[in-house]
């Protein structure tokens, strides 16, 4: 049973590219969290999702940020117009329902760099 | 606002040696508690898991406790081992939450 695969593992983008990441949750996984690891920093939650719909995006910038996770395919975090504060490694995880915060599988993580 | 704190930062011991890394959080309305093992390039591999009701957890070389009311958990490393090293992370979702709060982590370093 495969675990939760993100991809790219490492991408490097200038200032001002767009950067895409992927998630593929585990197999009858319905939900996916992205978080956020910057430097020395714990990982910060960013949003929450079920397939087609947000259900709390509280901890995503407002701008230039968003996320989708629809009814076929990955879960895609983007990020427009990047900046040299962006580069994080970025994780995923999954979990079978809505309300099992708690059982969550972590992916590898997306280092992005921005130069 | 929940905020998890983790001391210390980064821990140096000699193999054989058992150690404790502590975990405070602010908001005591919690209802589970976890610690994660993050090796360098990969994942969280969970632990332990401690509900609220329950004071502690076992597996293997590993016991973690919580106590609630001084917004505190523990994690102990009997025997350590160099391939315990890594950096440990407690996270914990407050009640009602969407997600977990993690701390900053407590990187050890395990000597041979």
């Amino acid at each position: 049973n495969a675990g939760v695969m993100q991809n790219p593992r490492h991408l490097v983008r200038r200032r001002g590219q767009e950067a895409r990441l992927r998630c593929s949750p585990m197999k009858g996984h319905s939900h996916v969290y992205w978080y956020r690891q910057l430097p020395e920093e714990g990982l910060k939650f960013m949003v929450y999702l079920q397939k087609e719909n947000i259900i709390d995006e509280s901890g995503m910038p407002k701008e230039r940020f968003s996320a989708e996770f629809p009814k076929e395919g990955p879960s895609i975090l983007r990020i427009q117009q990047v900046v040299r504060g962006d580069s994080a490694a970025y994780f995923c995880a999954s979990s079978p329902g809505r309300d099992r915060v708690s059982e969550q599988y972590f992916g590898p993580g997306t280092r992005l760099t921005v130069t | 606002k929940q905020e998890v704190t983790q001391i210390p930062a980064a821990l140096s011991v000699p193999e054989g040696e058992n150690l404790v890394l502590n975990c405070s959080f602010t908001d005591s309305a919690i209802y589970n508690l976890q610690w994660f093992r993050q090796d360098p390039g990969k994942g969280l591999t969970s632990l332990l898991l401690i509900q609220s009701s329950q004071r502690e957890q076992t597996s293997g070389r590993l016991n973690a406790s919580l106590d609630k009311s001084s917004g505190r958990s523990t994690l102990y490393i009997a025997a350590s081992q160099p391939g315990d090293s890594a950096t440990y992370l407690c996270a914990s979702p407050r009640t009602g939450a969407n997600n977990l709060f993690f701390g900053t982590g407590t990187r050890l370093t395990v000597i041979p």
